[in-house]
């Protein structure tokens, strides 16, 4: 089965410095990989994802990630964080194909990151 | 953000109690899904629906029962709840065939 695998429950990082959120991966075949953002009280929100192509692969709000084939990872990056960054991060892979169309998303438990100022 | 909208945000019910949750996608997709967050765990896919249809049913109890009127909109019927289904219920859409799913705020229930 398709899954991810965040081993970090909560990343700290101070405001201005550089933030990695790390993922893993186990899948059969070519991975399609994606990372979601929440912010307290909200549902998630789409950042990035990987399908083919270029290893690093640039979102939304500064944020990129970085496929690696060999360590199976696709870790979140952002160069300089914001406090405002602070927010529930989740990977997620495409999996089963669902009846009818579409897919099933695996996602990760989430890692909490927390930027202070 | 307001692509996809829940209701009601927050939400408090006995176990012999019977609500809703309501969903709405304004994004013209025809692919509905409802997930289960519980604190520090995966999220869990519970019932998709394609075109009005229920695709997906991923072994969830019957005191949850879907409806899905039209594409637009997709509900939540709960009854018999219990204590532990107490969590955040998420509602997403997607266009037919594409795998990127769009999120709503989501629902925090609380079953006492």
């Amino acid at each position: 089965a398709q899954s991810v695998a965040q081993p970090e429950d909560q990343v700290n990082v101070a405001e201005g410095n550089p933030l990695t959120v790390k993922c893993t991966y186990s899948v059969s075949g070519n991975p399609y990989l994606f990372w979601y953002v929440q912010y307290p009280n909200r549902g998630l929100q789409f950042l990035l994802k990987y399908i083919t192509g270029d290893n690093l692969v640039k979102g939304s709000y500064g944020f990129e990630a970085e496929f690696n084939k060999s360590q199976t990872s696709f870790h979140l990056k952002k160069p300089s964080a914001l406090v405002s960054d602070s927010a529930l991060y989740f990977c997620a892979v495409r999996g089963n194909t669902l009846k009818g169309s579409g897919y099933a998303l695996n996602f990760g438990k989430g890692t909490s990151l927390l930027v202070t100022p | 953000e307001t692509g996809v909208t829940q209701t009601p945000r927050h939400l408090v019910m006995g176990m012999t109690n019977k609500k809703s949750l309501k969903c709405e996608q304004h994004l013209g997709h025809n692919a509905m899904y409802w997930y289960k967050q519980s604190a520090k765990k995966p999220l869990e896919l519970m019932f998709v629906y394609n075109f009005k249809e229920q695709t997906e049913n991923n072994s969830v109890p019957s005191r949850f029962s879907p409806e899905c009127p039209n594409s637009s909109h997709l509900f939540l019927h709960l009854h018999t709840l219990q204590p532990e289904d107490s969590a955040l219920y998420l509602c997403a859409s997607s266009d037919t065939g594409k795998d990127t799913q769009y999120f709503g705020p989501g629902t925090r229930l609380t079953v006492l």
